[in-house]
């Protein structure tokens, strides 16, 4: 069975450009998280969705990042205009349920916005 | 709000060394625990879980960990540690039942072991 995966692995954009990152997840898993880990810093939970339907997106810095996932399947985090504290590392996990399953993650994007 | 401390950033044992790196979590309601581990090049996986029953779980390549509730704490230990197991380890929460199972991280501890 493939597990989450995540492209591209990594990324080097120039500020005020446009990045789209993209998460495929675990087939059959209706949640799909984002998360960001800045250097040295915690990974941060951004957003989550069940199927199609976003279900918490607390974590979402501003209103630069938007995230979609077209017909409850793969995922996709565009961030646009690109500034330097967006540089991380991104990382995409699914799971069957809610808070009492497992969450399975990808090997993350890295993006430097230099 | 939520929050998870691990105590230390970065560890260096020698083979045959054991092992703890502490956990403590702030939360007011029931949480379910986490420990993950990300090893060069490779993505988080989960060494262990806690949801309920015994304190003590018991997870993947001889790790366990404790929940110890009166303390907020769920320290990681493994008697003896080999030199694969340098990696970055992360402590992670979720509230309990919750319709979301977002969670929430300690700041990792990197863990070398010399050969």
């Amino acid at each position: 069975e493939a597990g989450v995966t995540q492209f591209p692995s990594h990324s080097v954009i120039e500020k005020g450009q446009t990045v789209t990152l993209r998460c495929d997840p675990i087939s059959g898993h209706d949640n799909l998280y984002w998360y960001r880990r800045v250097m040295g810093k915690e990974i941060k939970f951004l957003l989550h969705f069940v199927k199609e339907s976003k279900q918490d997106e607390s974590g979402m810095p501003n209103n630069r990042f938007l995230a979609e996932r077209t017909g409850g399947t793969y995922s996709t985090l565009k961030v646009q205009p690109a500034e330097l504290e967006d540089s991380g590392v991104y990382f995409c996990a699914s799971s069957q349920g809610g808070a009492d399953t497992e969450a399975f993650f990808g090997q993350g994007t890295r993006l430097t916005v230099v | 709000a939520q929050s998870v401390s691990q105590h230390n950033h970065h560890v260096i044992l020698s083979e045959a060394a054991s092992l703890e790196l502490g956990c403590n979590y702030s939360y007011g309601g029931t949480v379910n625990l986490f420990w993950y581990v990300q090893y060069p090049g490779q993505h988080l996986q989960l060494l262990l879980k806690y949801f309920s029953g015994d304190p003590l779980v018991k997870g993947i390549k001889g790790f366990e960990a404790e929940f110890i509730k009166s303390k907020f704490s769920f320290n990681l230990r493994k008697p003896s540690v080999q030199w694969s197991d340098t990696a970055e380890y992360f402590c992670a929460v979720n509230a309990m039942g919750s319709n979301t199972g977002k969670l929430i991280f300690g700041q990792g501890t990197t863990l070398q072991v010399k050969p």
